[in-house]
């Protein structure tokens, strides 16, 4: 079991918005402004989407964003095209010998 | 072009050993702090441990899971970081990635946000 909680799966149609959640407790994502997403196809190492909750590194589409509320965060994708059709991943920073913990990962699928 | 080149990947036995590397280039090694993360077989990111850079003493931290069993070490005259795994059990297969951080203007993101990653390597822990 990870130590945050993500949906699954989530869907939506090209054009549309989706929103994923990353839930955790006020020792890692309510506590730190340190919250990461990453995008991973099938087969290949994460990519870095989302950083500090909301930065986006240089090359991520700005159709990417991310937001954070008490110990939930978030990530939207807007303007779904097939190519976003992978698993996310939320991290943050925690307390504790562990330094980082990580959701279950969603599937996103296009339909 | 940074690049992060984990190997030493392979079938163990339950409570064999297993020693895997990583490579890297195209930055100052020294400055940085290395991260391995590991995926087992359809299952999500997890967190297995750090090394500081020496100027910040290479300080080691550890999951819970692998502490005490697992050892993270480095050699900057090769820009080499390794995961020395002992007692391994199944619960350990997994594809092991060596990540790491970076800098800007702001602060340094060693231990939260994982910018580079190698293709990773796999351990199969079964008799």
């Amino acid at each position: 079991q990870s130590a945050l909680t993500q949906p699954a799966s989530v869907s939506g149609s090209p054009g549309q918005s989706v929103t994923i959640s990353c839930t955790g407790t006020g020792s890692d994502i309510g506590g730190y402004n340190y919250v990461s997403w990453y995008q991973q196809y099938s087969g290949k190492a994460p990519k870095l989407m989302i950083y500090d909750v909301s930065s986006r590194p240089s090359g991520v589409s700005n159709r990417f964003s991310g937001s954070k509320s008490g110990n939930t965060a978030s990530l939207t994708i807007s303007g779904l095209q097939a190519e976003d059709e992978a698993d996310y991943y939320c991290g943050s920073y925690t307390r504790g010998s562990t330094l980082v913990v990580f959701g279950g990962g969603t599937k996103l699928t296009v339909l | 072009e940074v690049q992060l080149v984990e190997s030493g990947g392979g079938l163990v036995k339950p409570g064999g050993s297993l020693r895997l590397s990583c490579t890297a280039s195209g930055f100052t090694f020294s400055n940085a702090w290395l991260t391995w993360v590991r995926q087992a077989p359809g299952k999500g990111l997890e967190w297995v441990g750090r090394i500081k850079s020496k100027t910040s003493r290479g300080t080691t931290d550890y999951a819970a899971p692998v502490k005490g069993r697992f050892t993270i070490s480095r050699d900057d005259s090769t820009n080499t970081v390794s995961l020395q795994m002992n007692s391994l059990n199944t619960e350990d297969t997994a594809l092991y990635y060596c990540t790491m951080g970076f800098c800007d203007s702001s602060r340094c993101r060693w231990d939260d946000a994982f910018d580079k990653w190698g293709q990773g390597t796999m351990v199969t822990v079964s008799s």
